[in-house]
């Protein structure tokens, strides 16, 4: 009964370096999301997939790329890490056709860019 | 601990009162609502929804309330308990169950 699943719990990068932040459900849900959570502000949306072989921008893309693999992953890479991408990352699931804005979120990945 | 609860209004309440958290949102063009609780180190969960269509919609000791005249949403905890502490999000369903969440509400509850 995983649910959402993210990869790695945290991570520190040093300005210029890349990783890629891994999600995977079980959930068969058609829908993914990346948000990102700053201190004192809601969670805002960087890039989503509708469904599997679709992605589109969010809120705040800049910097980032997305790669639906296939149904069940969805991955988030920062191709040069800066400090203003210091973040809490949370992947997301949903099945908007049955139950529209009932998000399941995963734990979230703590990111430190120094 | 989440650094997220830093420079959030926060509501204080007794065990066994009720609670009511505000949200104010901006586009009026929005026809689905939903609230969300985040607890210390964790994603967000869903609470409860509501149409555009509703005024009310009632849960498990929960309840929404959408007022559209005034871009008011709240939502109304009844007998809260101590794991009830938490942060609180409304947030706006922009299609595709993509989510405009506001910056959050803390609620302490003390035994």
């Amino acid at each position: 009964n995983a649910g959402v699943t993210q990869t790695p719990k945290f991570q520190v990068l040093k300005t210029g370096q890349s990783m890629t932040l891994q999600c995977a459900q079980d959930m068969n849900h058609n829908s993914m999301y990346w948000y990102r959570q700053d201190p004192g502000m809601g969670l805002r949306l960087i890039y989503y997939s509708a469904s599997e072989g679709t992605t589109d921008k969010g809120e705040v893309p800049n910097g980032y790329n997305v790669s639906r693999l296939n149904k069940r992953e969805f991955s988030l890479r920062l191709e040069s890490a800066a400090p203003s991408q210091t973040s809490v990352y949370f992947c997301a699931s949903s099945e908007p056709g049955t139950a529209r804005g009932e998000a399941f979120f995963g734990q979230g990945t703590r990111l430190t860019v120094v | 601990g989440e650094s997220v609860g830093l420079h959030l209004p926060t509501l204080s309440v007794q065990e066994g009162d009720n609670s009511i958290i505000n949200c104010a949102y901006s586009n009026s063009a929005s026809d689905y609502f939903i609230w969300y609780k985040q607890e210390s180190g964790k994603g967000p969960q869903f609470i409860i929804d509501i149409r555009s269509n509703m005024d009310k919609r009632q849960g498990q000791r929960v309840t929404v309330l959408l007022n559209k005249t005034v871009k008011h949403l709240s939502l109304q905890i009844a007998a809260t308990q101590p794991g009830d502490s938490a942060v609180y999000f409304c947030a706006e369903d922009s299609g595709y169950s993509t989510l405009t969440f506001g910056k959050g509400t803390m609620l302490l509850v003390s035994p």
